[in-house]
């Protein structure tokens, strides 16, 4: 079945520190990929899209690149601040949208 | 527009206990999710719905059930509730081929 392996954390940052989260996936078909954020004591936000290869996804200063000859979607923000500390999960979706998630990767940014 | 709500925000539970985690949204989206989250592993799903009059199993869904009450309302019941099943329950929707939107979560604590 589909499945998304990402980067444990957790990773801890300085700010304006370049930071990558790495997620792979495993699916058949070609699935839409996600990134999504989860702040403290909130629920999940939806950070980033692609929906198809080579497709960038951005927001907030973040960015991935769906690459299907590596099956990656890995996470960048160039430089982060304290206000990007948060658990970010990677997840694919398939035909009917049904998400699978990796297992979150823990962010602290310090100031 | 209050996008996906739950209710409750948090339960404690005694085991073999009943209880029925609610779930509404406002966005007219055909397809309704339950997910579960626990450390280190992301989320799971346990039950979608894809429309009106439908239910799915997930990855997880013993010891759940599931009604989808109308377009709007989703609701997830534990029948005999289990210290296994403390987690954070996520409800979502979504349109027929979109992105899931996230409620705010419902903490769950079974002793």
């Amino acid at each position: 079945g589909d499945s998304v392996t990402q980067m444990e954390g957790p990773v801890t940052l300085s700010e304006e520190a370049f930071l990558t989260i790495n997620c792979t996936y495993t699916a058949t078909g070609y699935p839409s990929l996600f990134w999504y954020v989860q702040y403290p004591g909130e629920g999940l936000q939806l950070l980033l899209k692609a929906t198809k290869a080579d497709d960038k996804g951005s927001n907030k200063g973040f960015e991935a690149t769906y690459r299907k000859e590596t099956t990656s979607f890995h996470l960048e923000k160039g430089s982060v601040q304290v206000s990007d500390s948060a658990v970010y999960f990677c997840a694919l979706s398939d035909r009917d949208y049904k998400l699978s998630f990796g297992a979150g990767t823990t962010v602290t940014v310090r100031a | 527009n209050a996008g996906v709500t739950q209710t409750p925000k948090f339960q404690v539970l005694k085991t073999g206990q009943s209880m029925t985690l609610q779930c509404a949204q406002d966005m007219n989206h055909n397809s309704m999710y339950w997910y579960r989250q626990d450390p280190g592993m992301g989320l799971r799903l346990i039950y979608y719905s894809a429309s009106e009059g439908t239910t799915d199993k997930g990855e997880v869904p013993n010891g759940y059930n599931v009604s989808r009450l109308n377009k709007r309302e989703f609701s997830l019941r534990l029948e005999s509730a289990a210290p296994s099943q403390t987690s954070v329950y996520f409800c979502a929707s979504s349109e027929a081929v979109g992105v899931p939107y996230f409620g705010p979560g419902t903490r769950l604590l079974v002793l």
